[in-house]
């Protein structure tokens, strides 16, 4: 049974500061890792995806890695402002054949504080 | 549309009353999610349909809930009979299926629900 973790559960950063959100899986099987941005009371922004056979992608100054051996990957995110504040999920879509089902992990609470 | 839209955006019931909750996905998408986000909690999986395959339904946490995809698009979900304890958000997801398994999912701004 595939399971997704995410740590730190929650992050205090000054602005400007650069980090680094970590997502780890169970199973390497995997079709694609997507993260996914969510501001209170609001529903899900697609950030990032990154297929199977991909190592990284990048949009703007976010940056995410993929280690499907290990079960890893990291959210990068450059000299973060307040309005980066929110929740971030990855999720992993796995699964038999044509069934991918997206698994979540419970997500990382991020501030940054001007 | 653009996106993913749920309707309504709010709803408030009554104890034992039966809701039902709309769903329409991006055009041409063929897979559909439906996920339940309590307050404070992960997203909770409840079912997915992938084009005219039988549903995951593995997550419907009980035989009060159900769902169904009318000519592979809208999707309702309904909750029979409603509690407290389901008082959440429920959230709607599509995307590409069948073999196109390596694409985005889009998310919808979620139906909030509240049983009192």
């Amino acid at each position: 049974k595939q399971e997704v973790t995410q740590i730190p559960a929650a992050l205090s950063v000054p602005e400007g500061e650069n980090l680094v959100l970590n997502c780890s899986f169970t199973d390497s099987a995997i079709y694609n890792l997507q993260w996914f941005r969510q501001d209170p009371g609001k529903g899900l922004t697609s950030l990032l995806l990154i297929q199977s056979s991909q190592r990284e992608q990048t949009s703007g100054r976010l940056n995410a890695s993929l280690d499907k051996s290990s079960g890893r990957s990291t959210l990068y995110i450059a000299a973060s402002q307040p309005g980066d504040s929110a929740t971030y999920l990855c999720a992993v879509r796995s699964g038999s054949s044509n069934t991918g089902k997206l698994i979540f992990g419970q997500g990382t609470t991020l501030q940054v504080k001007p | 549309g653009a996106g993913v839209s749920q309707s309504p955006s709010n709803k408030v019931t009554e104890k034992g009353k039966d809701v039902e909750l709309r769903c329409d996905p991006i055009s041409g998408h063929t897979a559909l999610y439906w996920y339940r986000q309590s307050l404070g909690q992960g997203l909770e999986f409840l079912i997915y349909f992938q084009g005219n395959s039988a549903p995951d339904k593995s997550g419907l946490p009980s035989d009060r809930f159900s769902a169904e995809r009318t000519g592979g698009s809208v999707s309702t979900l309904t909750i029979q009979r409603t509690q407290q304890e389901d008082s959440a958000v429920y959230l709607c997801a599509s995307n590409l299926g069948g073999w196109q398994l390596n694409t985005e999912a889009f998310f919808g701004q979620g139906t909030r629900l509240t049983v009192v």
